[in-house]
């Protein structure tokens, strides 16, 4: 079965500096695979998406993610964090398919506090 | 941007009785679904809803929960009865279509608390 791992828990760095959040799935065939930001008192919001093609996709805000096979990752990156961006970001993987109605496999997500 | 709407934010209901969760879906959307959470873990997937069907659900998606949308109003989740493991927020989603048009708009959560 398709599974997602964020291993970090939580991640602290300072405005201005760059960012890495990463994304571990496990799945049998091609996933698709998304990154959503939750900001505070708000729903998931989509930041990008990844269909087979180009590993490396921009996003909104800044974002970009890499897209790598041989270590089964999915990272996002941002190389300068501003405040706004304080939030919680979860990684997800799908089947993506036509058909496949959007049965989205999440990660537990990753705390992201932005310091001054 | 396109918005779900999710009523009510937060409920308090005692074991056994009946909840009904409310999602306002985007306009144009044919999809909806419903994830849960609870506290600390993984948003799971619960079903997903096409043309007045269910399309599919998992294994969290007990006998006592239902879902339905009447002649377009509200998409609805039923618990009943309740259970004290129904704890969690529930979110709901919509999408126009599936695959590379299937993008999810996610609501901001209900908050269910069973005592």
């Amino acid at each position: 079965a398709q599974s997602v791992t964020q291993p970090d828990a939580r991640v602290t760095v300072s405005e201005g500096a760059s960012l890495q959040l990463r994304c571990k799935y496990s799945y049998f065939g091609t996933p698709y695979l998304f990154w959503y930001v939750q900001y505070p008192r708000q729903g998931l919001q989509l930041l990008l998406k990844y269909y087979p093609g180009d590993p490396v996709v921009q996003g909104v805000n800044g974002f970009e993610a890499e897209f790598s096979k041989s270590n089964s990752s999915f990272h996002l990156r941002k190389a300068s964090v501003h405040w706004s961006d304080w939030a919680v970001y979860f990684c997800a993987v799908s089947l993506g398919r036509v058909g496949s109605f959007n049965k989205l496999t999440f990660g537990a997500g990753t705390r992201l506090a932005v310091c001054p | 941007g396109p918005k779900v709407l999710q009523i009510p934010s937060h409920q308090i209901i005692d074991m056994g009785q009946m909840v009904t969760l409310n999602c306002d879906p985007v306009s144009n959307h044919l999809y909806f679904y419903w994830y849960k959470q609870i506290l600390g873990q993984q948003m799971e997937f619960l079903v997903n809803f096409y043309n007045g069907k269910v399309m599919e659900k998992s294994k969290l998606f007990k006998d006592q929960f239902s879902v339905e949308r009447p002649d377009g109003s509200y998409f609805t989740l039923k618990i009943q009865p309740t259970a004290l493991e129904d704890s969690a927020v529930y979110f709901c989603a919509s999408s126009f279509g599936t695959g590379s048009t299937g993008q999810l708009y996610f609501g901001e959560g209900s908050k269910l608390t069973v005592l």
